[in-house]
């Protein structure tokens, strides 16, 4: 079993639509929780980065830690075309040091 | 634009070489991380170096090494190459332990 777990997708909405992007986990010292957009042959680019539970909004985007259920959301409001990417979560903690641990990604449609 | 620089953006070579991945971290940031990004295997953490340090190993082959010199830039050398080493392989750099890590975009790697 993957540490951490991420519907692949595709996922395709409609210009304007709310998007929930979700990830679960198993390692219960995953402390960090990072959402990554990756545009095609572009590098991971953040978008949110987190500190064990909580809510944190950034415009558009919002992202969700939930530790006693494992389990992290990304919600994108007014979705546009160019949201249309990957979305990647990522997770640390202490005992893994830095490194990050990576869903596999879910692949992001918004059609206008 | 990340800040963190990947050189070259592609290479094409055969099996058995041997290549040099370049990465030079954004500037002020002293922790360098290599990944590899395959289609069957996601995103995987490779090695960090901290300072000139080795700090962490991941799932790094025994074929791959790493250094970071004096002036933070980093270097990650892949030996015997095999057809499937082909992948993407990231840098990304943070300032520190648990700080934020920012990508570039990665050098396409094809073994033919």
């Amino acid at each position: 079993q993957k540490e951490v777990e991420q519907d692949p997708g595709p996922l395709s909405v409609p210009e304007g639509a709310i998007v929930s992007l979700n990830c679960t986990y198993s390692n219960s010292a995953f402390q960090y929780f990072m959402w990554y957009r990756q545009y095609s042959r572009k590098g991971p680019e953040l978008l949110m980065y987190t500190y064990s539970s909580g809510n944190k909004e950034d415009g558009r985007f919002t992202a969700q830690v939930d530790k006693s259920s494992k389990y992290i959301s990304l919600f994108i409001r007014d979705s546009q075309p160019s949201d249309s990417a990957t979305y990647l979560c990522a997770m640390s903690g202490e005992t893994s040091g830095s490194r990050l641990t990576f869903g596999e990604g879910t692949q992001l449609t918004v059609n206008p | 634009d990340s800040g963190v620089t990947q050189t070259p953006k592609h290479l094409i070579t055969a099996t058995g070489q041997r290549v040099t991945l370049r990465c030079s971290p954004r500037s002020g940031d002293l922790s360098v991380y290599w990944y590899q990004q395959s289609l069957d295997q996601g995103l995987q953490f490779l090695i960090q170096y901290y300072n000139g340090e080795e700090r962490a190993k991941g799932n790094i082959l025994e074929r791959f090494s790493a250094q970071q010199f004096p002036d933070l830039h980093s270097e990650l050398n892949l030996s015997s190459l095999e057809l499937g080493d082909s992948a993407l392989y990231f840098c990304a750099s943070s300032s520190g332990v648990s700080q934020p890590q920012h990508f570039g975009d990665g050098t396409r790697l094809s073994i033919l």
